[in-house]
């Protein structure tokens, strides 16, 4: 089964303070994209970064940048100099590129940025 | 910000009774999805539909039945709704022709069935 794996339930950080987020997922295959998500409390589902398996560079996004391991089926998620605003679930997730397009899911980070 | 309406956006019903959730999309994309968002599971895909009348089930399709009979609308429908089926459901969609990987979300339905 294709699974993603956030073992950090809850998390907080100091604002301006570095925080890393944790993900791994499980997949046979070799082709698909990985994804961070953020759910503010408005509940909208928000594309932070986006990773191409394929492409040995990680992805970055102004103070978002990722760690991916594809050898170990890492993608962590680290956000620079945190603000009050990047308080949210995080959700990890990926998708294959070919076959059946089903994004799957992590179970979600609780972030909670400290004044 | 793509097109997707999701309606109703709340509602509260009983146990037994059916439910149908609309998803609309503005974007004539290909592939829409209905996801259930539950604390400590993430979001769980239900069924999802790759064209007009293509379904296929998701890894929590048990009690939920879908239509697609336009590009723009797929329907979630609970049969006879039962408690632990309380839960937000988010529509979601994606274009294979400018294909990122990416999925655009509704802004979510929260059901109470009591």
């Amino acid at each position: 089964a294709q699974t993603v794996t956030q073992s950090q339930p809850e998390m907080s950080v100091q604002e301006a303070e570095t925080v890393t987020l944790s993900c791994t997922y499980d997949t046979s295959e070799s082709d698909y994209y990985l994804f961070w998500y953020k759910q503010p409390p408005s509940r909208q589902m928000i594309l932070v970064i986006r990773q191409e398996a394929y492409k040995q560079q990680n992805a970055t996004e102004n103070r978002f940048s990722v760690n991916f391991q594809k050898a170990a089926k890492s993608f962590s998620l680290k956000i620079s100099d945190s603000q009050l605003g990047d308080a949210a679930m995080y959700f990890c997730a990926y998708i294959l590129v070919q076959g059946a397009q089903k994004l799957v899911f992590g179970q979600g980070t609780r972030l909670t940025i400290n004044p | 910000d793509a097109g997707i309406t999701q309606s109703p956006r709340h509602k509260v019903t009983e146990t037994g009774t059916p439910v149908t959730l609309r998803c609309h999309q503005t974007e004539n994309h290909r592939y829409m999805y209905w996801y259930r968002q539950d604390p400590g599971h993430g979001l769980r895909l239900i069924h999802y539909s790759y064209g007009v009348k293509d379904t296929d089930k998701g890894e929590v399709s048990d009690g939920y039945s879908v239509s697609r009979s336009k590009t723009e609308d797929f329907l979630l429908t609970l049969e006879s709704a039962t408690s632990s089926q309380t839960s937000v459901y988010f529509c979601a969609i994606s274009s294979r022709d400018t294909y990122t990987g990416e999925l655009f979300f509704g802004e979510g339905s929260r059901l109470t069935v009591l």
